[in-house]
């Protein structure tokens, strides 16, 4: 069965620096990998989408990456902002149900 | 394009009450979901339906009932709420399955039973 995890489950930096949100997974037989951002209250916003066969997608300040045969993503934001405060979820869509599957999200908060 | 669209934003509902969530989506995606998420546990896959006329079940279909009439529109039922339905519901759509396509949620429908 699939598991998906965030490390770390909370944050909180100083405006401007450079940061990295982790996701690891179990089961490397995905189709692609999705990063959200929620705000408290709020609906997912979709940030980022990889393919499996994707090594990287790029927006902006984000950065994302995949390392399928590892289990593992990352979430480069740079430069942060207190606008970038809130709980960041990735995704990882299922090579065999094709089901989302999420992890428990990483809060970000980004501080004056 | 208004993308998902989930009605409505807060409902309180007595125990043993029964209700209906709303979703439609504009963006003629073939696979809609409804997950639920609870504090601190992420989100958990209630229904989806790759189509119109098609409805599976997801890892917590108990107490919810689905139905997929027409491509836009995937109402979530509640039949006889109970207080472990309280939790935040959102409807998804992907227009179809595989690595090329991603999923785009709706703003959520807050339920409390009490």
């Amino acid at each position: 069965k699939q598991e998906v995890t965030q490390i770390p489950a909370a944050l909180s930096v100083p405006e401007g620096e450079n940061l990295v949100l982790n996701c690891s997974f179990t089961d490397s037989a995905i189709y692609n990998l999705q990063w959200f951002r929620q705000d408290p209250g709020k609906g997912l916003t979709s940030l980022l989408l990889i393919q499996s066969s994707q090594r990287e997608q790029t927006s902006g300040r984000l950065n994302a990456s995949l390392d399928k045969s590892s289990g593992r993503s990352t979430l480069y934001i740079a430069a942060s902002q207190p606008g970038d405060s809130a709980t960041y979820l990735c995704a990882v869509r299922q090579g065999d149900t094709d089901k989302l599957i999420f992890g428990t999200g990483t809060r970000l908060q980004v501080f004056p | 394009n208004a993308g998902v669209t989930q009605t409505p934003k807060f409902r309180i509902l007595k125990i043993g009450q029964s209700m209906t969530l709303q979703c439609t989506q504009d963006m003629n995606h073939n696979y809609m979901y409804w997950y639920r998420q609870d504090p601190g546990m992420g989100l958990k896959l209630i229904y989806y339906s790759v189509g119109a006329g098609i409805t599976d079940k997801g890892e917590v279909p108990n107490g919810y009932n689905v139905s997929r009439s027409t491509t836009e529109d995937f109402p979530l039922r509640l039949e006889l709420a109970a207080p472990s339905q309280t939790s935040v519901y959102f409807c998804a759509s992907s227009y179809a399955g595989g690595a090329n396509y991603g999923y785009t949620f709706g703003s959520g429908t807050r339920l409390t039973v009490v």
